[in-house]
């Protein structure tokens, strides 16, 4: 089964740090481009970062840019996003999604991030 | 607000017709494939529409997909309940500094 699974999402106080992973299973993951997407509570979707098979061109949206960095792990099939500096404003359900064929066709069940102190 | 525009909501009853309206500009639709997300409470996205007018193995041919210069429209065709969701679309948008992924703001579809 093609499969996607998110982790590390938590709560932590303004300023504060988390990883985020994403466990990709049931595809070849190296093969694939992969995006990290956010929604806050009673939001609509964010697109928040894309990391291409090989990991070198990324892109960030602005609201994150220099705050968060994506990276990915072929070998052990995971998506990575390391956020720093968290604000308020970060607090989210992230999802991990591939990309194929301009669309995000599979997508993960989401870690919560909450920032609060 | 939202790079690409869209209604925040439509409505029809059962067995009816709706399309919901996607407005950007040539930096993103009118360059770039668009694509067309379900977003049902509590569920993670799903891509119903991919490339303007391709539906993923799996959905239903009740959607479609057009787009027309800077415009997409997604439409939905005999109405059931359980199309009440959240849709959004989404395509890339580039800039001097590189691309971006955009989402419409999201249309919130009312079955009567």
């Amino acid at each position: 089964e093609v499969q996607l699974v998110e982790s590390g999402g938590g709560l932590v106080q303004p300023g504060g740090s988390l990883r985020l992973s994403c466990a990709a299973s049931g595809f070849a993951f190296s093969n694939f481009e992969m995006n990290w997407v956010r929604q806050a509570p009673g939001k609509g979707l964010e697109w928040v970062s894309y990391i291409p098979h090989s990991g070198d061109t990324i892109y960030y949206a602005d609201s994150v840019k220099g705050r968060f960095t994506i990276s990915r792990d072929n070998a052990k099939n995971s998506l990575y996003l390391q956020i720093d500096s968290l604000r308020a404003e970060d607090t989210a359900l992230y999802y991990c999604a591939r990309e194929f064929d301009d669309g995000f066709d599979i997508w993960g069940q989401g870690t919560v991030v909450t920032v609060s102190s | 607000q939202s790079v690409l525009t869209q209604p925040p909501s439509v409505s029809a009853a059962p067995g009816q017709k709706v399309t919901i309206s996607c407005s950007g500009s040539s930096s993103n639709i009118g360059n770039n494939y668009v694509s067309w997300y379900q977003k049902l409470p509590g569920t993670a996205p799903k891509l119903l529409i991919y490339k303007d007018n391709q539906r993923p193995s799996g959905i239903p041919d009740r959607f479609s997909g057009s787009k027309s210069g800077t415009s997409a429209t997604l439409g939905i065709t005999g109405l059931q309940t359980g199309d009440e969701a959240d849709y959004y679309c989404g395509t890339w948008d580039s800039r001097l500094s590189g691309f971006n992924w955009v989402f419409g703001g999201g249309t919130k579809v009312t079955v009567l």
